[in-house]
């Protein structure tokens, strides 16, 4: 699976969007992008994924550059209860499905 | 969406002891959980692939000795840490997919079991 590199930290406003980037140059035509979260102490939630196009659901959304080299996830209006870490991962849905997580970007939303 | 629960949510035992975590899909069926292991400030390590019914696959450097793996039903797979010392204190995280949904669906997470070895 193609590795991701993320910003080890950002900072953002209560109410104000936040976008969080991820490269991942060598992706392969057949690896999807996901994003997961990690709330302190707590077991990781499932966001958002993609292959190529802009997805949308209920908790955030998920650009995906033309190239595929790199992705951002926004989370339109930022809370305090979304300060979290946020790995991005690239994989292929092959048989094993695992998920193999980096070091991720923590978020803090400030009041 | 899918649930996935773990027990115990914490345990503290003393060194050399043996310790048994349980990782369950509460509304699927999971014939692959996985189990991963959380240090404190660091990302989270794929430990095993837990597959129903047949030997689990531990990645590279995990001790399949130390860290035995069940998956005897398709709701339930077990990770007991034998003869636990200090440094096998972390966090313990499971999680499943529903085999039923597409292979591209999500994992479900529990929510973790913390291990403290004194």
């Amino acid at each position: 699976d193609a590795k991701t590199t993320q910003p080890p930290s950002m900072d953002c406003a209560e109410g104000r969007a936040a976008n969080l980037p991820c490269n991942h140059s060598t992706i392969s035509g057949n690896e999807y992008v996901y994003w997961y979260r990690q709330i302190h102490s707590q077991g990781p939630q499932y966001i958002i994924h993609g292959l190529k196009n802009n997805e949308t659901n209920e908790m955030a959304s998920l650009i995906i550059t033309e190239d595929r080299k790199s992705s951002t996830l926004i989370l339109p209006h930022a809370t305090l209860r979304d300060t979290a870490v946020y790995y991005c991962i690239v994989r292929v849905d092959g048989a094993t499905n695992k998920l193999i997580f980096g070091t991720g970007t923590l978020l803090a939303v400030q009041p | 969406g899918a649930v996935v629960s773990q027990h115990p949510s914490w345990v503290i035992c003393k060194s050399g002891t043996s310790v048994k975590i349980e990782c369950r899909s509460l509304d699927f069926q999971a014939t692959t959980m996985f189990w991963y292991r959380q240090f404190p400030k660091q990302s989270l390590m794929l430990m095993a692939t837990s597959n129903e019914g047949s030997k689990a696959t531990y990645e590279q450097g995990v001790e399949k000795d130390k860290f035995l793996i069940n998956h005897a039903s398709l709701t339930l797979s077990t990770l007991t840490v034998t003869s636990a010392h200090p440094e096998d204190s972390s966090f313990y995280i499971c999680s499943a997919r529903d085999p039923k949904a597409s292979p591209r669906s999500e994992q479900f997470f529990g929510p973790g079991t913390r291990l403290t070895v004194l």
